[in-house]
């Protein structure tokens, strides 16, 4: 079966632009996560919804958002684009909560 | 709080064992998962186990807990030049939530 799918793999935007990535889950999976990955931070957690609410949300700036839409496609969103937003970009989906994450190839933002 | 640590580097010859330790500090911690990232690549997840668990295999690849010490470990056997890549380890948190805490990684060089 498919794997998660995240679209783009590679965006490069300039300061202050805003950019808005897209994760389609495994099918059957409801919860989706978001991470970013950094050389200086590595894996951090930005937000995680199930069943298109928001059930938990990382300690990042309100410029970073997302959705979950009923088929349980996911996108993030970033305003307001500053250098440190560079980074690798992860979705996992998960068929029930705990069990294993699979991830996807990610998303290369960088911002210049 | 929250965290996980991992040595940062281990290089092992072709053919040897390889053992990558983790340690945690959330006691609470329910799933505890082994992931594999190779460059350019997103996260696979190699194997998770529950916390009322000791020990679990899978192939070539041995998870043990030890919950007392909140110490993680994996053991790959037979160790190859594929299995050169960096490995995570993270914890998930007690609660309905996917958030998981991954630590720093662990860079795997295996020498033919």
């Amino acid at each position: 079966k498919a794997g998660v799918t995240q679209t783009p793999r590679y965006l490069i935007k300039t300061r202050g632009q805003q950019v808005t990535l897209s994760c389609s889950p495994i099918s059957g999976h409801r919860s989706v996560s978001w991470y970013q990955q950094t050389p200086g931070q590595g894996l951090q957690f930005l937000f995680e919804y199930f069943s298109e609410t928001q059930r938990n949300k990382g300690n990042f700036p309100g410029r970073f958002s997302g959705r979950q839409f009923s088929n349980s496609r996911s996108e993030m969103n970033v305003s307001t684009l500053e250098l440190g937003d560079s980074a690798l970009y992860l979705c996992a989906s998960s068929l029930r909560t705990g069990e294993g994450y699979t991830f996807g190839s990610g998303t290369r933002l960088t911002v210049v | 709080g929250e965290d996980v640590e991992q040595s940062l580097f281990l290089s092992v010859r072709e053919g040897d064992s390889s053992v990558i330790n983790c340690t945690y500090t959330d006691s609470s911690s329910t799933y505890l998962y082994w992931y594999k990232q190779e460059p350019g690549a997103g996260l696979q997840l190699l194997t998770y186990i529950f916390s009322n668990m000791d020990m679990k295999q899978d192939q070539r690849l041995t998870v043990l807990l030890n919950k007392k010490d909140k110490h993680l470990s994996l053991r790959i056997a037979d160790t190859q030049t594929g299995d050169s890549a960096i490995y995570f380890c993270a914890e998930r948190g007690s609660g309905n939530t996917g958030k998981l805490i991954f630590g720093q990684g662990t860079t795997l060089q295996v020498k033919p």
